[in-house]
């Protein structure tokens, strides 16, 4: 089945770390990787790992990405309350031959 | 800076169609893949189409295929979606995306453009 599965939501203690999955097939994560995107309430997207794990200019450190064949996560350590928003994984799919999105996970700082 | 910012939203009619502009500034606009992207309210993310650089070949996702129609002026440093008998149900925030260079990824995003769709 075609699509990338993340989990509806997370929840964390305030300086825990968190990691969330982005769950696809061979032809998709598996194929090249998922990237991330950060969402805050009212705003756009914002990259946070591209397919190959690296993060772009001006991205914390505490945002880490990998992959074991088709599953794909993001960690993020020492969270903060300005951690909390949505996130979003993203991948090409080879079989389809467009782009996807998984459904998104609301993290939670508590 | 690099910057993309969506133009051309707004309320329509079941039925009618849409165009919606993007304007590229701060970087080679002809240098990169480009997308649209939307987000219905509460929803999550939806890729909708993307173009090459030179806008020969396009690309749309299952859902709207037929429908939206992606094209670009390079010229014009411009993106365009060019909506068609649009329904209730693509009442959404219509994103422009910039494709990196590098890795594939959604690297720059607009502001965003509301498009609602009124029965």
């Amino acid at each position: 089945q075609a699509g990338l599965t993340q989990p509806p939501s997370v929840s964390r203690d305030l300086g825990q770390t968190a990691t969330l999955t982005c769950t696809g097939n061979s032809n998709n994560v598996g194929y090249q990787g998922a990237a991330w995107l950060q969402q805050h309430q009212g705003r756009p997207p914002r990259l946070l790992s591209y397919r190959n794990n690296d993060r772009p200019s001006g991205i914390s450190e505490r945002f880490s990405a990998s992959r074991s064949e088709n599953t794909a996560s993001l960690t993020i350590t020492g969270l903060q309350a300005e951690d909390e928003a949505d996130y979003y994984c993203s991948a090409w799919d080879g079989s389809l031959g467009g782009w996807l999105f998984g459904g998104g996970t609301k993290l939670t700082v508590l | 800076q690099v910057q993309v910012v969506e133009s051309g939203g707004g309320v329509v009619q079941a039925g009618r169609s849409l165009r919606l502009s993007c304007e590229a500034s701060g970087f080679t606009f002809s240098g990169h893949v480009m997308h649209w992207v939307r987000q219905a309210p509460g929803k999550g993310l939806e890729w909708l189409a993307g173009i090459s650089r030179d806008g020969t070949i396009t690309y749309h996702g299952e859902s709207e295929k037929g429908r939206f129609i992606i094209s670009r002026d390079n010229s014009k440093n411009t993106l365009f979606l060019q909506m068609n008998t649009l329904r209730t149900e693509d009442t959404a925030v219509y994103y422009c995306v910039r494709q990196s260079t590098v890795e594939g990824a959604f690297d720059v995003w607009g502001p965003g453009a509301m498009v609602s769709v009124s029965s």
